[in-house]
């Protein structure tokens, strides 16, 4: 069965440094999500992109958030200047337009 | 989607008992609603859904109930088990099919 990847599972960074989280979504999907959990909290979601765009952003998706997909596998999500409260579970999903969406295992962010 | 309520927030249950869980959400224009089972550390597992065409769907233990009438649905788990001990969460889909979730419901099964 097909699976959405994360890497890194873990990362660790300084206050104020960059950190780019990655996904692969399924191969033919066409709509990506990434969402947050902060520890012992609801997921939230934080953005959706479809046909190389942002479809719509939550309020926590800041100027300090973008993501990308540089090549036709990969899904990143780029913090620029993390704060300690960008502390939190990162989940990838894709959804091809008909099922349900199916989340990878997270990368869990760590920031001190 | 968009506003998500789910209850209980914390459910106690001896084994083999049942245990329910209920969703309410605003957007009338849903319709599709899933549940998801998250054990610590681990992604949102979708456990069962449901579409607006029926009102009720049922996968061996676990059932899900619909009424768009009063905008809610409920998850049922019978016969509970230890290893149904989990957070459980509804998360009906906003715009753009993103998913809503709600604040979840850390269910407990006691031998």
């Amino acid at each position: 069965e097909p699976e959405v990847t994360q890497t890194p599972s873990h990362q660790v960074t300084q206050m104020g440094q960059e950190v780019i989280l990655r996904c692969v979504p399924i191969s033919n999907h066409l709509y990506f999500y990434w969402y947050r959990q902060i520890l012992g909290q609801k997921v939230e979601f934080l953005v959706s992109f479809y046909n190389n765009e942002i479809s719509e952003k939550s309020e926590i998706f800041d100027d300090q958030f973008s993501v990308e997909r540089p090549d036709g596998s990969n899904f990143t999500l780029k913090i620029r200047s993390t704060k300690l409260e960008d502390s939190a579970m990162y989940f990838c999903a894709s959804y091809g337009g008909i099922e349900t969406q199916y989340f990878g295992p997270g990368t869990r962010l760590l920031v001190l | 989607g968009e506003n998500v309520e789910q209850h209980p927030s914390t459910l106690s249950v001896q084994e083999g008992d049942s245990a329910v869980i209920k969703c309410t959400y605003s957007d009338s224009a849903s319709n599709y609603f899933p549940w998801y089972k998250q054990e610590l550390g681990k992604r949102p597992q979708l456990i069962i859904d449901i579409r607006s065409n029926v009102g009720e769907k049922k996968d061996q233990r676990i059932a899900v109930t619909l009424n768009k009438t009063a905008k809610h649905f409920s998850l049922h788990i019978t016969e509970t088990q230890p290893e149904d001990s989990a957070v459980y969460f509804c998360a009906p889909p906003g715009g753009y099919n993103k998913l809503i979730f709600g604040a979840g419901t850390r269910l407990a099964v006691h031998p």
